[in-house]
C-alpha cells in the first residue's frame, strides 16, 4: 500500500478536454509537490503547495492542497498534446523526513 | 535550480556483469539520492548518498548489490552489481534544494537493459 494514492493511473483524452488528477493519503503532509516526467527524461518539478486549502495556478494547470493537507489535485484545462507525460505527486509526511512519491498518472492527450 | 547530468544515458548489459552510473551536479549539494523506476512505474528510492560516509539504503536494497560512492558534494556513483534481467530499469539521481520543502531536481536518468 502506497502512502500516496494517485488516480486515475491512466488517462487518454482528446485535445481541448479538461481533466483532474487526484493524490490522496490518510497521512498529513507538511508539503506536497507535483512533477511531470516526459519519456527519456527525469521528473521536473511543477509546483509545491504548503498551506491547507492553497490553490496555485501555472498557465492551464491548477493545483490545490486539501484543507487537512492529506490530499491534492491537479486540474488541466483545455489539454494539449504537449501535456502528455507521467504526473507524479510527492510529499513529506509530518511524521517523516523523506520524500514519498505517488504511483503516478500517465496522461496521453491526442491531437 | 541545479543542473544534473548522468552517464551513461543508456546501456545494454549481460547478466552477471556490473555497471557503474555517474551523477554530476553543477553546484555543491548536501543531499543526493538514487532512485529506480521500472517500466511504466513510479519512483522507488534506493538510497541516500552521504558525502564522507556510507550511503543510507531503503528497505529491499543492500550495499552489496547497489554500492554507492559520494566522494564530494557534486558527484556520486551507483553500481548495479551482478546484474539480472530484473535489474532492467531506469536509474535516476536527484538532489534536494537548499532550505525548501524537500523539493528535488532530477538527472535525465540511465536506461539499463540486462539480457
Amino acid at each position: 500500500t502506497q502512502l500516496l494514492e494517485q488516480s486515475p493511473q491512466f488517462l487518454s483524452i482528446q485535445e481541448g478536454e479538461n481533466l483532474t488528477v487526484y493524490c490522496n493519503s490518510s497521512s498529513v503532509f507538511s508539503s506536497l509537490q507535483w512533477y511531470r516526467q516526459e519519456p527519456g527524461e527525469g521528473p521536473v518539478l511543477l509546483v509545491t503547495v504548503v498551506t491547507g486549502g492553497e490553490v496555485k495556478k501555472l498557465k492551464r494547470l491548477t493545483f490545490q492542497f486539501g484543507d487537512a493537507r492529506k490530499d491534492s489535485s491537479l486540474h488541466i484545462t483545455a489539454a494539449q498534446p504537449g501535456d502528455t507525460g507521467l504526473y507524479l505527486c510527492a510529499g513529506v509526511a509530518n511524521a517523516g523526513n523523506m520524500l514519498t512519491f505517488g504511483g503516478g498518472t500517465r496522461l496521453m492527450v491526442k491531437p | 535550480s541545479a543542473v544534473i547530468s548522468q552517464k551513461p544515458s543508456r546501456d545494454i548489459c549481460q547478466r552477471g556483469t556490473s555497471l557503474t552510473i555517474q551523477c554530476q551536479v553543477d553546484s555543491q549539494v548536501t543531499m543526493m539520492f538514487w532512485y529506480r523506476q521500472q517500466p511504466g512505474q513510479s519512483l522507488t528510492l534506493i538510497a541516500t548518498a552521504n558525502q564522507g560516509s556510507e550511503a543510507t539504503y531503503e528497505s529491499g536494497f543492500v550495499i552489496d548489490k547497489f554500492p554507492i560512492s559520494r566522494p564530494n558534494l557534486t558527484f556520486s556513483t551507483l553500481t548495479v552489481s551482478n546484474m539480472s534481467p530484473e535489474d532492467s530499469s531506469i536509474y535516476l539521481c536527484s538532489v534536494e534544494d537548499w532550505g525548501t520543502y524537500n523539493e528535488q531536481f532530477f538527472g535525465p536518468g540511465t536506461r539499463l537493459t540486462v539480457l
